[in-house]
């Protein structure tokens, strides 16, 4: 399988700061990795397809100028919420995608006060 | 957009007892895949089963497919306390535009007591 790792693994800022949260993958070369978000008790949304070394596709729904996403390299896909507000307090989780199988990073709770 | 439902969204049960949840989806399917999740962390990967499939097992795991009704169920047996956690089914649709992007179910949150 693959490994994935995120960092930060949690976060709390104020409205109106930006975040970036980095999605590696450790032992597999990605050329797309997937962001998705979780709201407490609820289930993963997927939020946008990263693609290394050109855009990335959001779902219906995503504000793409709010959730910038950058695939530099085959092993690093990073996710930054501009201007974060309360309502983007939420555990946002990355995968990529190996054989069928999507492998998880841990995850990076983002709590805007 | 969500694929489907999963039930029941809770479940509680005995250690040592089986506990089985279900999950339904909506549109065709490359397969169906359940995940586990404890509390606050990333998910981890159970167990897959494709479209042409209709049971798979993996040690105490046993996954049904029935593609005529668009659902699968997940049983795990002789039930331990760690296996307390929510599980959720995904499915790679059929002809996506993006090869494999996953829609989750809801999810069930299954609690085992010693």
């Amino acid at each position: 399988g693959a490994v994935v790792s995120q960092h930060p693994s949690w976060v709390i800022c104020k409205s109106g700061t930006s975040v970036k949260i980095e999605c590696r993958s450790l032992d597999f070369q990605a050329t797309t990795m997937f962001w998705y978000r979780q709201f407490p008790k609820q289930s993963l949304m997927l939020m946008a397809t990263s693609n290394e070394g050109s855009k990335a596709t959001y779902e219906q729904g995503v504000e793409k100028d709010k959730f910038l996403i950058n695939h530099a390299s085959l092993t690093l896909s990073t996710l930054t919420v501009t201007s974060a507000h309360p309502e983007d307090s939420s555990f946002y989780i990355c995968s990529v995608y190996l054989t069928e199988t999507q492998y998880f990073g841990p995850g990076t709770r983002l709590l805007v006060l | 957009s969500q694929q489907g439902e999963e039930d029941p969204q809770a479940l509680s049960i005995q250690e040592g007892e089986n506990a089985t949840m279900n999950c339904s989806y909506k549109t065709s399917i490359n397969n169906l895949q359940w995940y586990r999740q404890n509390s606050g962390r990333g998910l981890v990967h159970l167990i897959l089963i494709r479209s042409n499939e209709r049971e798979k097992h993996s040690g105490r795991l046993r996954v049904t497919l029935d593609t005529s009704k668009k659902s699968s169920s997940l049983l795990i047996t002789a039930s331990r306390a760690a296996d307390t956690a929510s599980y959720f089914c995904a499915t790679d649709a059929w002809g996506g535009t993006s090869y494999g992007k996953l829609t989750f179910g809801q999810g069930t949150i299954l609690t085992v007591h010693p």
